[in-house]
């Protein structure tokens, strides 16, 4: 019964360049939500999707930043033209459709911005 | 707005000792409060969770503690070990949505 996989585990860009990171949610997930951990920082939310929608966005910066969800395949965080500041931990946490209590984590992807 | 707060930024206890960690929240709404820990690049682990309408919740070494008119939870840990080293964030949840602390990092001196 395989876990919250993310990958990559580490990604380095430079900046201007687009960085992807893939989760796939635990068997019979169907909600998936990704997190940002800024150095020294807590776990800040950034946005909440079923299979092909966007439930919650709100914590999402408006420019560069997309998230989806398809059907088929895992769910992707974009972030096109990556500056320093992006440089973080991405969680990426699932839950079952009937069980709304706990959230399963992923492992990360660790972002570096040269 | 902060709505999960946990104001200790790290404590250290002697092995054998109890941990406490502490947890303020200021939605009145949250229907569960949970406890995650994690380790230095590793995702967060679910610990334990309590329910709005219990009290105190309890899986082995690990409690908690729920007041709901003070709007405040705390973890123990007893006894603590020095595997219990790690960041842990208390969270609330309301409907779809999850709220986190910035963290206590406990340390456990052997």
């Amino acid at each position: 019964n395989a876990g919250v996989m993310q990958n990559p585990r580490h990604l380095v860009r430079r900046r201007g360049q687009e960085a992807r990171l893939r989760c796939s949610p635990m068997k019979g997930h169907s909600h998936v939500y990704w997190y940002r951990q800024l150095p020294e920082e807590g776990l800040k939310f950034m946005v909440y999707l079923q299979k092909e929608n966007i439930i919650d966005e709100s914590g999402m910066p408006k420019e560069r930043f997309s998230a989806e969800f398809p059907k088929e395949g895992p769910s992707i965080l974009r972030i096109q033209q990556v500056v320093r500041g992006d440089s973080a931990a991405y969680f990426c946490a699932s839950r079952s459709r009937q069980n709304n209590e706990k959230l399963f984590f992923g492992s990360g992807t660790q972002l570096s911005v040269l | 707005d902060q709505q999960v707060k946990q104001n200790s930024p790290s404590l250290s206890v002697q092995e054998g000792r109890i941990s406490i960690l502490n947890c303020d929240y200021t939605n009145s709404m949250f229907d569960y409060f949970l406890w995650y820990k994690k380790y230095p690049a590793e995702g967060p682990t679910f610990l334990i969770s309590i329910s709005s309408i219990k009290d105190k919740n309890e899986d082995g070494r690990f409690t908690v503690f729920l007041n709901k008119s003070a709007k405040h939870l705390s973890l123990h840990i007893v006894p603590s070990q020095p595997g219990d080293s790690a960041v842990y964030f208390c969270a609330a949840s309301l409907g779809n949505q999850f709220y986190f602390g910035t963290g206590t990092s406990l340390t456990v001196i052997p």
